[in-house]
């Protein structure tokens, strides 16, 4: 089983701050995806990337696929209080997903 | 507007109790699963289905049954509840082939369940 990593684990900031999360791999992923969580609720898909150095843009959000296909980052730009929730991502192996165990993210308004 | 239901958002059960928690999807969606989600524990896969009265073990299967009798339905059966299985549960699904990985699973609002 492919071990995700993500880090920060937690993350708190104020309103208009950027901020980065990360997420790595033991090895390359075939594909990657990102999700967010808000508090009482399923995840909902962001982002699926499957290009190595892809980046896509979704509003203030920026997604990084790496080169090599082993890492992937989450940008935000001026965080806003919407933005609370636990971001996770995910490798597609077959019709399975392993997930990272996620960044929650505060942000304070 | 395309959905996961949970029968259940908050649950309070006994030990010892079977526990049914129900997931319906309305998008003909193939694959159908069951998470629990801890904290420090993140998601992790107790059974899935791919089909109509097929079930697979995910990683953590013991102490759960699942049952998969029509395409929109997939139940996770708790047999004899303990404390440990207080959880948050979570349903999701999707479609098979390159759909699953371009569109994602869709989860439910989850379930959560207190073992008292």
């Amino acid at each position: 089983t492919q071990l995700l990593e993500q880090s920060p684990q937690f993350l708190s900031i104020q309103e208009g701050e950027n901020l980065t999360v990360y997420c790595n791999s033991s090895s390359v992923f075939s594909s990657l995806q990102w999700y967010r969580q808000e508090p009482g609720e399923g995840p909902v898909l962001l982002v699926t990337v499957v290009t190595g150095g892809e980046v896509k843009k979704l509003k203030r959000l920026t997604f990084q696929f790496g080169d090599a296909r082993k890492d992937s980052s989450l940008h935000i730009t001026a965080a806003q209080p919407g933005d609370t929730g636990l971001y996770l991502c995910c490798e597609t192996s077959g019709s399975r997903l392993t997930f990272g165990e996620g960044t929650q993210l505060t942000v304070n308004p | 507007d395309v959905k996961v239901t949970q029968s259940s958002r908050y649950l309070v059960k006994r030990t010892g109790e079977k526990v049914f928690l129900e997931c319906v999807q309305d998008m003909d969606h193939e694959n159908m699963f069951w998470y629990r989600q801890d904290p420090g524990l993140g998601l992790r896969l107790i059974y899935f289905s791919y089909d109509v009265k097929m079930k697979e073990k995910g990683d953590i299967p013991e102490g759960y049954s699942v049952s998969r009798e029509k395409k929109e339905r997939f139940s996770l059966i708790l047999e004899s509840a303990s404390t440990n299985q207080t959880s948050m549960y979570l349903c999701a699904s999707s479609t098979f082939g390159a759909g699953h990985w371009i569109y994602g699973y869709t989860f439910g609002s989850g379930t959560r369940l207190t073992v008292v």
